[in-house]
């Protein structure tokens, strides 16, 4: 069964400061897909990443980066030089394919920057 | 560009009522996912289709849930005789056909059921 696990549950920073947010992903399929939303005060999922199994390069947008490990089956989020704007619940989600469709979500990271 | 829309944004309700929920998903998509999000916690898959069809339902969805989606364009979720314990965000996500696409999230109906 797939299963997310982000364990970090909440994490405060200074502005400034970088900050990584851990994924750990349990599946027994081969092709799967992983994504990363951020869930602002406002209440709604915004996407940043979907990264497919078969690809483990790593990305960089900007000041954000992803890093995707499948021998640790992990799948971290890095914000560089983070700002207030950043503070939000950040979910870590897999989707394994084909014929599962829905998305199995960790329990969420709360991430506050502080000023 | 218009994204996902979700109405009502906010739900009060006695217990024992029924409450409907409406999502509007991104035009082209023909996929719909509903999702309930309670506090402190991630997302968790309801139900999806695909045009009009429903094609999955998870074990979460009770008989005292339905949704529907009649023309393959926006979709309800009804609850009926309502408890406490549905108290909850309900979460709309819509994608493209293919297998692994994202879902695009609209902002979510919050229920408080007293």
């Amino acid at each position: 069964a797939q299963k997310v696990t982000q364990a970090q549950t909440e994490i405060s920073v200074v502005e400034k400061e970088d900050v990584t947010l851990d994924c750990v992903y349990e599946t027994r399929d081969t092709t799967y897909y992983l994504f990363w939303y951020k869930q602002p005060p406002s209440g709604e999922l915004v996407f940043l990443i979907r990264r497919n199994s078969f690809d483990e390069q790593n990305e960089i947008s900007g000041r954000y980066s992803w890093n995707f490990q499948k021998s640790t089956s992990s799948f971290n989020f890095t914000i560089t030089a983070s700002q207030v704007v950043d503070s939000a619940v950040y979910f870590c989600a897999l989707s394994e394919a084909p014929g599962n469709n829905d998305m199995r979500f960790g329990a969420g990271t709360r991430l506050t920057v502080k000023p | 560009d218009t994204g996902v829309s979700q109405n009502p944004r906010h739900k009060i309700t006695k217990r024992g009522q029924n409450v409907t929920f409406r999502c509007d998903p991104i035009s082209e998509h023909n996929r719909l996912y509903w999702y309930r999000q309670t506090l402190g916690q991630g997302p968790e898959f309801l139900t999806y289709f695909q045009n009009e069809a429903q094609l999955e339902k998870s074990r979460l969805l009770s008989d005292r849930f339905s949704a529907e989606r009649p023309k393959g364009s926006f979709s309800t979720l009804e609850i009926q005789r309502t408890e406490q314990g549905d108290s909850a965000m309900y979460l709309c996500a819509s994608s493209l056909i293919r297998s692994g696409e994202t879902q695009y999230f609209g902002p979510g109906t919050r229920l408080l059921v007293l």
